[in-house]
């Protein structure tokens, strides 16, 4: 089925471990996403990319790194996990910058224990 | 620095009365707003944009209202369903911005029979 998907969906692990989540979407869209959803945060902005090969930091980029030298796949990969990135990760993807809805994944709930 | 805030974190409606969901900002150079619903274990889905050359965005029973003035922006629902006890987010983009937007914190909307 086209859409997006995440994996994996749930994800325990130690600090100081590294831990990647992937994320895919069918739709060959160019921008993709990676959001954090925290309690009293709403959704906040870690990385972006606008095509293959192009990626930027958002509002809370630190600790993070993405690449994507695929239109569809956009990982997310925390390089030494800390507790401080337990939360809820969502992908998302659109067709384009300006005025339009993002779609997103269903999102992976990471634990880091 | 939250530039997109809901501050009703929850609002309880009995089934077919009106629903009004209420978002403020504070840059006043954004000029495209959405509203997303999300349900438990799921991503947000679209509901609703408003572009900030026009004051009114209706579809179906979903409304939004724009206010640049009062940098402020509403949803109502009308009338409310069951299936529309979800959590609703508000969201900013400024011009150029490649996609990048603020989301509030969410709104609880929990529909009683």
């Amino acid at each position: 089925d086209a859409g997006i998907t995440q994996s994996p969906r749930y994800k325990i692990t130690e600090t100081g471990r590294q831990v990647t989540l992937m994320c895919h979407q069918t739709w060959s869209h160019s921008y993709m996403f990676w959001y954090r959803q925290d309690l009293g945060h709403g959704l906040r902005l870690i990385y972006y990319s606008a095509a293959a090969d192009i990626t930027d930091k958002g509002e809370v980029p630190d600790g993070y790194v993405v690449s994507r030298s695929k239109t569809e796949n956009f990982p997310l990969t925390l390089e030494s996990a800390t507790r401080s990135q337990t939360s809820v990760y969502f992908c998302a993807s659109s067709v384009s910058h300006r005025s339009q809805p993002q779609h997103f994944g269903d999102g992976t709930r990471l634990s880091i224990l | 620095d939250q530039q997109v805030k809901q501050n009703s974190p929850s609002l309880s409606v009995q089934e077919g009365r009106i629903s009004i969901l209420n978002c403020d900002y504070t840059n006043s150079m954004f000029d495209y707003f959405l509203w997303y619903k999300k349900y438990p274990a799921e991503g947000p889905t679209f509901l609703i944009s408003i572009s900030s050359i026009k004051d009114k965005n209706e579809d179906g029973r979903f409304t939004v209202f724009l206010n640049k003035s009062a940098k402020h922006l509403s949803l109502h629902i009308v009338p409310s369903q069951p299936g529309d006890s979800a959590v609703y987010f508000c969201a900013a983009s400024l011009t150029d911005s490649w996609g990048k937007f603020q989301f509030g914190a969410g709104t609880q909307v929990v529909v009683t029979p």
